[in-house]
């Protein structure tokens, strides 16, 4: 399955501080793209970053690219409690009919 | 320009029961997408469309299952004789093309008692 896994599955920080999060894939890409999703809501999307890129900034947030390792991270700076939420990695097929999620990491930031 | 709009947000359906789930994409979106999603899980995909078109349904189970995306209208996932096992949210997304960000719409919520 192409599907991501984001690590860790949950992550637990203190306002502030910074948070990173993971996911690997296993097969060629054209984008990945990482989503946010407050509880019970819908996804947000965040950042969609391309497989010739290795590095992309929005705002505190800052998405890289391993294509050789199959894998990306996101890390989120000064972390605020409003950021507390599940962030999704979703990654395509070749043919960008699909995009598979992964089972995403819960993020709590404490205040 | 208002977001993807789905509706109901909340469904109960008794066991045999029809589930009908609507999607409105974004103005200019003819891409939508169907994800289900269980609790603590990931998005699971299930259905692309395009305009009068299924492009690839490969997530969908091949029965009691439906989708459609007409000329007019908003796309409909179309669930007969729900089972327990429907129970979860339904979200559904629009992309102005394929490979792009998806919008994702606030989810439907179906619960099968």
């Amino acid at each position: 399955s192409q599907q991501g896994e984001e690590d860790p599955q949950a992550l637990s920080i203190q306002e502030g501080e910074n948070a990173t999060m993971n996911c690997s894939y296993k097969t060629s890409i054209n984008n990945l793209q990482w989503y946010r999703q407050n509880s019970g809501r819908g996804l947000v999307h965040l950042i969609l970053i391309r497989s010739n890129e290795r590095e992309k900034h929005s705002g505190r947030l800052r998405v890289t690219l391993d294509t050789s390792k199959k894998s990306s991270s996101l890390l989120i700076t000064a972390s605020r409690a409003a950021d507390t939420a599940s962030y999704f990695c979703a990654t395509d097929a070749n043919t960008g009919n699909q995009f598979y999620f992964g089972t995403g990491t819960s993020l709590t930031v404490i205040p | 320009n208002a977001g993807v709009m789905q509706n109901p947000r909340h469904l109960v359906r008794r066991r045999g029961q029809e589930a009908r789930l609507r999607c409105s994409p974004m103005k200019g979106h003819s891409h939508v997408y169907w994800y289900r999603q269980l609790p603590e899980e990931g998005l699971k995909f299930m259905v692309y469309l395009q305009k009068e078109n299924i492009i690839d349904e490969s997530g969908m189970p091949k029965e009691r299952f439906s989708a459609e995306f007409p000329k007019e209208g908003p796309s409909i996932l179309r669930i007969q004789q729900v089972v327990r096992g429907d129970s979860a949210a339904y979200f559904c997304a629009s992309s102005p093309a394929s490979n792009l960000e998806q919008y994702f719409g606030p989810g439907t919520r179906l619960t099968v008692t």
